[in-house]
């Protein structure tokens, strides 16, 4: 069964660098998003992506984040200069169709020193 | 406008009994309303979802219901298993132009306990 991977599992960084998170989401699906979880709180939608642009982007999206669809596969989530309140799971997820499921990846834990 | 509330935080069921977790909501143009289950480690996946012109769906062990009115659905877990014990978050989405985000609860700790 096609699934949404995502790296790295775990990221360690310092405060005030950048980071990006790499996901590939299923192949025939066209929407895009990234989400995340902070320890313990609920799942919160950062941005959606489709057709080479944000579609919908949260308050928390703000211009430290941004996407990119570099190719044909991966989907990528950059943070430019990280906070501590950055520490999170991001969860990448897509989708066929803005009506469909939103499948989610494994996701990526983002720990800011 | 935008909260969907989810309740309990935690339940703890023995083997074999019904898991029962709620959720409101407050954005009545809300029309898509999944259940997400989530192990430890592993990101979301869709359970089950309802759509509300529907009071109800099943689906093998697991039934929401949906009250349309009272701005509130509901999941059952018949027949509770160990391997049902999870995070279960209840979401919501508005299927309108320019909508693309799932809300979600803050998700129940499910423990079933043989």
């Amino acid at each position: 069964e096609p699934e949404v991977t995502q790296t790295p599992s775990h990221q360690v960084t310092q405060m005030g660098q950048e980071v990006i998170l790499r996901c590939v989401p299923i192949s025939n699906h066209l929407y895009f998003y990234w989400y995340r979880q902070i320890l313990g709180q609920k799942v919160e939608f950062l941005v959606s992506f489709y057709n080479n642009e944000i579609s919908e982007k949260s308050e928390i999206f703000d211009d430290q984040f941004s996407v990119e669809r570099p190719d044909g596969s991966n989907f990528t989530l950059k943070i430019r200069s990280t906070k501590l309140e950055d520490s999170a799971m991001y969860f990448c997820a897509s989708s066929v169709n803005v009506f469909d499921t939103q499948y989610f990846g494994p996701g990526t834990r983002l720990t800011v020193l | 406008q935008q909260q969907v509330k989810q309740s309990p935080q935690s339940l703890i069921v023995q083997k074999g009994g019904i898991s029962i977790i709620n959720c409101a909501y407050e954005n009545t143009a809300f029309d898509y309303f999944p259940w997400y289950q989530q192990f430890p480690g592993k990101g979301p996946a869709l359970l089950i979802a309802i759509r509300p012109d529907v009071s109800e769906k099943k689906e093998g062990r697991f039934t929401i219901s949906f009250n349309k009115s009272a701005k509130q659905f509901s999941l059952h877990i018949m027949d509770s298993q160990p391997g049902d014990s999870a995070t279960y978050f209840c979401a919501a989405k508005y299927s309108g132009a320019g909508s693309y985000q799932l809300t979600f609860g803050k998700g129940t700790k499910l423990s079933v306990i043989p």
